[in-house]
């Protein structure tokens, strides 16, 4: 276990709802990566932030947003739900170069 | 996001024996790889990294091969168990705008036949 832990672990939206996914990251971490994983496919990323602060962003439209708080844990907002936002969210720690993953929450938008 | 295979290639390999699994990386100034396994339903377990001023790194049963004249790199698996099965991904990470940005590669999936 990486002791980066994801709430909820599954979740089923509506097309245009909006979607708040939570990482805890491992103790002492102060960088969280977002990453988003269709099926069978590679993690693509999302945005990285390091101390409260978003430092780096993929090619994601600004309806995914995000924040990290004091304590390191950070949250993954979707607006404006869409059929293809379907997949594996993932999110990962990190204090040096190694990035820890957490298990994921599985989003499916109907 | 960017977009990458849908068909994941596989390597099915008999239980005992080493496995290779390759990896062609874009980015020649990429610094630092690291190979990843994912189980089902799991999010992607650290295996093993390398430097980029290194071209062999070995851990428990696993070694990482770097080519940068090739811009390539392997996993290679001894011994492979049936708890090896999984797919495997491989990262590279280069300085990208001021933060270190990670890009995953399509993936193998490994097959273990008992």
């Amino acid at each position: 276990e990486t002791g980066v832990t994801q709430s909820p672990t599954h979740l089923i939206k509506t097309r245009g709802q909006q979607v708040t996914l939570r990482c805890s990251s491992q103790s002492g971490h102060n960088t969280v990566s977002w990453y988003q994983q269709a099926l069978g496919q590679g993690p693509q990323f999302i945005f990285q932030y390091y101390r409260e602060e978003e430092n780096g962003r993929g090619n994601f439209p600004p309806r995914f947003s995000g924040l990290q708080f004091p304590n390191y844990s950070s949250e993954l907002n979707v607006n404006a739900l869409e059929l293809d936002d379907s997949a594996l969210y993932l999110c990962a720690s990190s204090l040096a170069e190694t990035q820890y993953f957490g298990p994921g929450t599985r989003l499916l938008v109907l | 996001g960017e977009s990458v295979g849908l068909h994941l290639p596989t390597l099915s390999v008999q239980e005992g024996d080493n496995s290779i699994i390759n990896c062609a990386y874009s980015n020649s100034a990429s610094d630092y790889f690291i190979w990843y396994k994912q189980e089902s339903g799991k999010g992607p377990q650290f295996i093993i990294d390398i430097r980029s001023n290194m071209d062999k790194r070995q851990g428990q049963r696993v070694t990482v091969l770097l080519n940068k004249t090739v811009k390539h790199l392997s996993l290679q698996i001894a011994a492979t168990q049936p708890g090896d099965s999984a797919v495997y991904f491989c990262a590279e990470k280069g300085a990208s705008g001021g933060y270190q940005k990670v890009t995953f590669g399509t993936g193998t999936k490994l097959q273990v036949i008992p």
